[in-house]
């Protein structure tokens, strides 16, 4: 079965530094799509990037960035220039490639509590 | 504006007294599920429908009942519920993949605002 592990339970970042959460799965698939989402306090689960295990580019959206290593099953996320905003719990998720008739579902990790201080 | 409704938003209730929380999304996604979530153990699924009349347990389906009449609503309900039902539950849609094609991009979840339940 598919496991997803945050090993951090909570993080601390000084306010403009850089900060990385880590997160590490198990898989038999070859395709597969990992996930972070963003919960802030007002519990809206936000998707703050997404990388295609078939693609080797790591993803990156303006500050955040993954560091995806297929071979080591590690997907970790980087934060730059953290900002107050940026406090909330992030969630790793693991889908594997959905060809129609396979079940596609979302496994998260547990979560990584992120304070951010000014 | 395309979106995923979950009502109602919060609920105190007690025990043994029979629950539904509506899910409607309209964005015409086949693909719907449950999620509850609890500190220290993230997002668990409760249950999935592929599309209309297809659905099927997630990997904490016990004390829960879904039903998938029509595409756009996905309701969640608790015949009996328990204090160990007192969560935070989503409700997520998605459009379902175009069966072999690799990076479909299909597989990005759109999530309800999310229900507070607790049972007293």
């Amino acid at each position: 079965a598919q496991t997803v592990t945050q090993s951090q339970p909570e993080m601390s970042v000084q306010e403009a530094e850089t900060v990385t959460l880590s997160c590490t799965y198990d898989t038999s698939e070859s395709d597969y799509y990992l996930f972070w989402y963003k919960q802030p306090p007002s519990r809206q689960m936000i998707l703050v990037i997404r990388q295609e295990a078939y693609k080797q580019q790591n993803a990156t959206e303006n500050r955040f960035s993954v560091n995806f290593q297929k071979a080591a099953k590690s997907f970790s996320l980087k934060i730059s220039d953290s900002q107050l905003g940026d406090a909330a719990m992030y969630f790793c998720a693991y889908t594997a490639e959905d060809y129609g008739g396979s079940q596609g579902n979302l496994i998260f990790g547990k979560g990584t509590k992120l304070s951010v201080k000014p | 504006e395309a979106q995923v409704t979950q009502n109602p938003r919060y609920l105190i209730t007690v025990t043994g007294k029979k629950l539904t929380v509506t899910c409607s999304q309209n964005m015409n996604h086949e693909y719907m599920s449950w999620y509850r979530q609890d500190p220290g153990l993230g997002l668990r699924q409760i249950y999935y429908s592929m599309n209309v009349e297809a659905t099927d347990k997630g990997d904490v389906p016990e004390g829960y009942k879904v039903s998938r009449k029509e595409k756009r609503n996905f309701p969640l309900i608790l015949e009996s519920p328990s204090p160990n039902q007192t969560s935070l539950y989503f409700c997520a849609s998605r459009k379902t993949g175009t069966g072999g094609f690799i990076g479909s991009g299909a597989n990005v979840l759109t999530f309800g605002a999310g229900s507070r339940l607790t049972v007293l």
